[in-house]
């Protein structure tokens, strides 16, 4: 079955300092995988996607996530932290027939 | 502008008393699905529709009924609520089609539920 797994429920880091938020997945065939981000009181927004072609992908707002499909993993990175960044980071795939199957998310906070 | 409309944003009911949380897109977005969120779990799909007349199951589909009579439109149906759908609902809405499209989605703003 597929799954996602967010390793991380929480993440603190100082504003400035880089990111990476973890994600694994499992699913049979080629995944087509995306990151979202809810700030406070808001839905979901796409930040990302990846579904073939170079595994380095870049995103809005400064971010990127690398598929490694060796590792089952598609982790989000930001060189430098701003503290509207914080907010709550979601990994999905999206599975046969309509279905996307979200992690249980990250929540970063950002030191001053 | 380009949007997922839900209402309402809050909702406090009973248990047993039917509900609707209604839910609108106006991109002619051909995919809409419904999810709830509760801390720890993340968003689990209740239903999803393909296309007008046509829905799925999700993972969380007990005690939830859909309709999508109209392609601008996807209501939520809480016949019978109970304290376990007490739940952060979220609406949303793609082009459909192959699967990467399904995972562009455009998200309405939310429903806070609270069930007594």
């Amino acid at each position: 079955a597929q799954s996602v797994t967010q390793p991380d429920i929480h993440i603190t880091v100082s504003e400035g300092a880089s990111l990476e938020l973890r994600c694994n997945y499992s699913y049979g065939a080629t995944p087509y995988l995306f990151w979202y981000v809810q700030s406070p009181g808001q839905g979901l927004q796409l930040l990302l996607k990846y579904f073939s072609g170079d595994t380095l992908v870049q995103g809005i707002k400064g971010f990127e996530a690398e598929f490694k499909r060796s590792q089952s993993s598609f982790n989000l990175r930001k060189p430098s932290v701003h503290w509207s960044d914080a907010a709550e980071y979601f990994c999905a795939v999206g599975a046969l027939g309509g279905k996307l199957i979200f992690g249980q998310g990250t929540e970063l906070s950002v030191k001053p | 502008e380009a949007q997922v409309t839900q209402n309402p944003r809050y909702l406090i009911t009973v248990t047993g008393k039917k509900l609707t949380v209604t839910c609108s897109q106006n991109m002619n977005h051909e995919y809409m699905s419904w999810y709830r969120q509760d801390p720890g779990l993340g968003l689990r799909q209740i239903y999803y529709s393909m296309n007008v007349e046509v829905t799925d199951k999700g993972d969380v589909p007990e005690g939830y009924k859909v309709s999508r009579k109209e392609k601008r439109n996807f209501p939520l149906i809480l016949e019978s609520p109970s304290p376990n759908q007490t739940s952060l609902y979220f609406c949303a809405s793609s082009l459909g089609g192959r699967t990467i499209a399904v995972g562009k989605l455009f998200f309405g703003s939310g429903t806070q539920l609270s069930v007594l």
